[in-house]
């Protein structure tokens, strides 16, 4: 079973459209994040959610909403969709909070391409 | 605040050893490890808590000078699995501010 898993792997979508990219998993950690990567292959953390509820929240256009139902669960919701978005977004996982003791687990990655 | 790494880029031969800088503009609380294989998710390599601290397994090994707010990852004798984009991390502050760096990409030829 996929420790991290994220749906769906490949996103291909038009400006201005909505959608929505979920993780979920199944190690029992308490906290989880979004990353972004950009075609320049920089990662940049944009939430962390801890027992659903958000800890980090980097500045990020207010278009993406992260949605915790539960602690095994962290979605991305982006809204009017704009061609700076297309990039691999991963989802991650940690045991706990504090990031110093923790190793992170990543999904596979959500590839994003606006049109 | 993103961390830089270099060299940005890093072509060996098996068997040949490399050293990737990260260097920080902040105090760091601890520096993380990663390797990202193209088109894979970044693994965890290790964790330095204390400045001064020195980690290994197998033949990466990696040091963190809390002063110089400075890590780095040492891979020796290298091998064709070793290649990928390595990415340090740095926690600023106790848990709330965390970057990845800005990646370096390392090709081991045969």
């Amino acid at each position: 079973d996929t420790a991290v898993s994220q749906t769906p792997k490949y996103l291909v979508t038009q400006m201005g459209n909505d959608k929505s990219i979920k993780c979920e998993q199944n190690l029992g950690h308490d906290t989880m994040y979004w990353y972004k990567q950009d075609s320049k292959k920089f990662l940049k953390i944009m939430f962390s959610y801890n027992n659903k509820e958000l800890i980090i929240n980097e500045t990020v256009p207010n278009r993406f909403s992260p949605k915790s139902p539960d602690k095994a669960h962290l979605n991305l919701h982006i809204n009017s969709l704009e061609l700076g978005d297309s990039a691999v977004y991963f989802c991650a996982s940690s045991p706990g909070q504090l990031l110093a003791k923790n190793i992170q687990y990543f999904g596979a990655g959500t590839r994003l391409s606006v049109l | 605040q993103q961390p830089v790494q270099s060299p940005q880029a890093v072509i060996l031969r098996e068997g040949e050893d490399a050293v990737i800088n990260c260097s920080s503009s902040k105090a760091l609380y601890s520096v993380h490890w990663y390797r990202q294989k193209h088109g894979e998710a970044p693994v965890f390599l290790m964790i330095l808590l204390k400045g001064g601290e020195q980690k290994g397994h197998d033949k990466i090994s990696a040091s963190f000078n809390e002063k110089k707010q400075q890590s780095s990852l040492y891979l020796t004798a290298s091998q064709l699995s070793y290649s990928g984009t390595y990415f340090c991390g740095t926690e600023i502050g106790s848990g709330n501010q965390f970057y990845f760096g800005t990646g370096t990409s390392l090709t081991v030829i045969p």
